[in-house]
């Protein structure tokens, strides 16, 4: 079946900094999703990319929609310490007619104040 | 306007009962999808439903697992004789139109534990 390949997969950084992370498929995709997971909660959807080549951004953070239609990264800049938690990758692969998404496996982001 | 609402929060369960996680979907939402997270990883697909109906079920696991989204109430998954392995955090999300997950919406979470 379709994955996604998500990297890092952990990064500790410095407040301030800028933070990148990006998937990878062997696959096409339809739709690009960035979530963030807090400890013991459900994701909550960051940015939603449904063009290849789109750029989109949400306050601090930006997100592209890779042109070959099998990545995607995404950039938080000037991190701060509630940027703290993990951050999916998510996809809807272009044989999907549900609307199921397949997602990464995580980049778990801590950040030093 | 109350999100996507699940319960119980966290079930413990010994090896050989049924567990039943319960999903009320945001109002007017009438589509409903259940993931499995095993920890440290992202979430995998399990079902789709619609009221009353199964949509797409290619996640599931072919044994002791179901799931239900009757015409009134919440949308059931039901996980019988409990296995270890199924230790996880079991996620809702609920979205209004078909075709339409990336504008869902997820719940907190179920965490079940087997012991």
């Amino acid at each position: 079946g379709q994955q996604l390949n998500q990297s890092p997969q952990s990064m500790f950084i410095q407040e301030g900094e800028d933070v990148s992370m990006n998937c990878t498929s062997s696959s096409i995709f339809n739709t690009w999703l960035w979530y963030k997971q807090d400890p013991g909660e459900g994701p909550v959807l960051l940015i939603a990319l449904y063009k290849a080549g789109e750029l989109t951004s949400n306050g601090r953070l930006t997100a592209q929609f890779g042109i070959t239609r099998k990545d995607s990264f995404l950039n938080i800049s000037a991190s701060i310490p509630s940027d703290v938690g993990i951050y999916f990758c998510a996809g809807q692969g272009i044989a999907s007619n549900t609307g199921k998404l397949i997602f990464g496996q995580g980049t778990t982001l801590q950040v030093k104040p | 306007n109350a999100g996507v609402m699940q319960n119980p929060r966290h079930l413990v369960r010994r090896r050989g009962q049924e567990a039943r996680l319960r999903c009320s979907p945001m109002k007017g939402h009438s589509h409903v999808y259940w993931y499995r997270q095993l920890p440290e990883e992202g979430l995998k697909f399990m079902v789709y439903l619609q009221k009353e109906n199964i949509i797409d079920e290619s996640g599931m696991p072919k044994e002791r697992f179901s799931a239900e989204f009757p015409k009134e109430g919440p949308s059931i998954l039901r996980i019988q004789q409990v296995v270890r392995g199924d230790s996880a955090a079991y996620f809702c999300a609920s979205s209004p139109v078909e075709d339409s997950n990336t504008e869902a919406f997820f719940g907190q979470g179920t965490r079940l534990t087997v012991v």
